[in-house]
């Protein structure tokens, strides 16, 4: 089966760095997404990875190891508003989404 | 604004009601999804929409009924629902039906279901 993994919250205090990670089994690779949501909000597109290496965006970088199977979400000089959770998905074979869990993260002052 | 309005926002009703569930967008998309979010689940997709033309049913049960008159609207029509079917239903969009590339989704801020 297909199979997203990805821990179910985190803590992590104002200021700091965090590092949440993501696993997967999928039927064939086409791209892996990372995606956030605020409490009661929509889901908003952080970032798209389809070669294995980092991308940076701002303060926020996201890591593809497509041999691993394996992804994180970097998060920089961590801010109150970055509480929220954070969605992995990963497009297959078929173009279908697999999506993770989600990872709670709170911050802290 | 996210640019994919769903309403009603919140919604309560009994398992013998009939209701519906709206989304929209003007982002100038031709593909829209229906999705089930319940807490500490991924997201489920369950219907897919690509140019009006229904796509995707992921074993939906019949109690749950989509409509997509043109490319701009989509709807979620319910039933005889069960307390199970409580969760968020979100309502997302994409330029095409994701056949290549990056097939990023635009979402609504969701449907909140409350089955009694």
């Amino acid at each position: 089966g297909q199979n997203i993994d990805q821990p179910t919250e985190m803590t992590a205090t104002e200021g700091a760095i965090v590092q949440i990670n993501c696993t997967y089994q999928t039927s064939g690779f086409n791209g892996l997404f990372w995606y956030q949501q605020h409490a009661g909000e929509a889901p908003t597109f952080l970032s798209y990875n389809v070669l294995d290496g980092l991308e940076e965006k701002g303060r926020f970088s996201s890591f593809l190891s497509r041999s691993k199977g394996y992804s994180y979400l970097l998060l920089k000089e961590l801010q109150m508003k970055d509480s929220a959770s954070y969605l992995c998905a990963v497009q297959d074979s078929n173009y279908q989404l697999i999506w993770g869990a989600g990872t709670k993260l709170i911050i802290k002052p | 604004e996210t640019g994919v309005t769903q309403t009603p926002r919140h919604l309560v009703m009994g398992m013998t009601n009939k209701k519906s569930l709206k989304c929209e967008q003007h982002l100038g998309h031709n593909a829209m999804y229906w999705y089930k979010q319940s807490a500490k689940k991924p997201l489920e997709l369950m219907f897919v929409y690509n140019f009006k033309e229904q796509t995707e049913n992921n074993s939906v049960p019949s109690r749950f009924s989509p409509e997509c008159p043109n490319s701009s609207h989509l709807f979620l029509h319910l039933h005889t629902l069960q307390p199970e079917d409580s969760a968020l239903y979100l309502c997302a969009s994409s330029l095409d039906g994701g056949s290549s590339g990056a097939n990023v989704l635009t979402f609504g801020a969701g449907s909140r279901l409350t089955v009694l």
